[in-house]
C-alpha cells in the first residue's frame, strides 16, 4: 500500500494563475516532507521543503502548505510559468532516513 | 561541474544476462542510493548507502546487488534481469547528514525482454 499518494496525475493551468499540487500520506512517522521537479530525460531536482514542525514553508513563487491533521501537503505555485511543466514528486522521510515518494503529478503550464 | 552520472543511460538485454549499471558522483557525497521509477508508482527506493562498505535494502531490493567500495561510486548489479526489472532507474547521492535533499543522475532506462 502506497504511504504517499499524488492522487492526481496530471493537471493543466493557464499561464499567470495559481498552480496546486495536492499530496497526502498515511505514516504519521513521516518527520520531512519535499517536493521535487523533473524534466524529460532528466533526474529529479529538489524544488522546496518542509519539516512536520511547521505548516507552511515559502521559497519565491513556490510555496508548500503542510496539514498534518489531515495527513495533507500541497505545493502551491504562483504565478505560474510555461518552464514549470514537469512532473513533480512529493515525498515524505520516515525510519531510517528513507524517502518514499509520491507516483507524480504532471503539470502543464498552457501559455 | 558538481554531477551524478550514470552508465549506459539505455540498456536493452535479454532474461538472465547479468548487467551492471554504474553510479559516480563528484561532490564527496558519503550518502548514495538507487531508485527505480515505475508509472504511477513514483520513486521506489531499491538499496542506499550511507558511507564506504555500508549499505542497506530500501523498499524493492529483490532481484538486485550493490556495492560501495570507493565513496564516489555506487553499482547497480543485476544478477539475473527478469521483465518485471524493466523500469527507468535513478542513482542519487547526498550529505550524510542532509539525506534528504539528494542530486539524481538523469536516469538509465532498463528494457529486459
Amino acid at each position: 500500500d502506497q504511504q504517499v499518494k499524488q492522487n492526481s496525475p496530471s493537471l493543466s493551468v493557464q499561464e499567470g494563475r495559481i498552480s496546486i499540487l495536492n499530496c497526502d500520506y498515511t505514516n504519521s512517522m513521516f518527520d520531512y516532507f519535499l517536493w521535487y521537479k523533473k524534466y524529460p530525460a532528466e533526474g529529479p531536482t529538489f524544488l522546496i521543503s518542509i519539516s512536520s514542525i511547521k505548516d507552511k514553508n515559502e521559497d519565491g513563487r513556490f510555496t508548500v502548505f503542510l496539514n498534518k491533521s489531515a495527513k495533507h501537503l500541497s505545493l502551491h505555485i504562483v504565478p505560474s510559468q510555461p518552464g514549470d511543466s514537469a512532473v513533480y514528486f512529493c515525498a515524505a522521510r520516515g525510519a531510517g532516513n528513507m524517502l518514499t515518494f509520491g507516483g507524480g503529478t504532471r503539470l502543464m503550464v498552457k501559455p | 561541474e558538481a554531477q551524478v552520472t550514470q552508465n549506459p543511460r539505455y540498456l536493452i538485454t535479454v532474461t538472465g544476462k547479468k548487467l551492471t549499471v554504474t553510479c559516480s558522483q563528484n561532490m564527496n557525497h558519503e550518502y548514495m542510493s538507487w531508485y527505480r521509477q515505475d508509472p504511477g508508482l513514483g520513486l521506489r527506493q531499491i538499496y542506499y548507502s550511507m558511507n564506504v562498505e555500508v549499505t542497506d535494502k530500501g523498499d524493492v531490493p529483490e532481484g538486485y546487488k550493490v556495492s560501495r567500495k570507493e565513496k564516489r561510486n555506487f553499482p547497480l548489479i543485476l544478477e539475473s534481469p527478469s521483465p518485471n526489472q524493466t523500469s527507468l532507474y535513478f542513482c542519487a547521492s547526498g550529505l550524510a547528514g542532509n539525506t534528504d535533499t539528494q542530486y539524481f543522475g538523469p536516469g538509465t532506462r532498463l528494457t529486459v525482454l
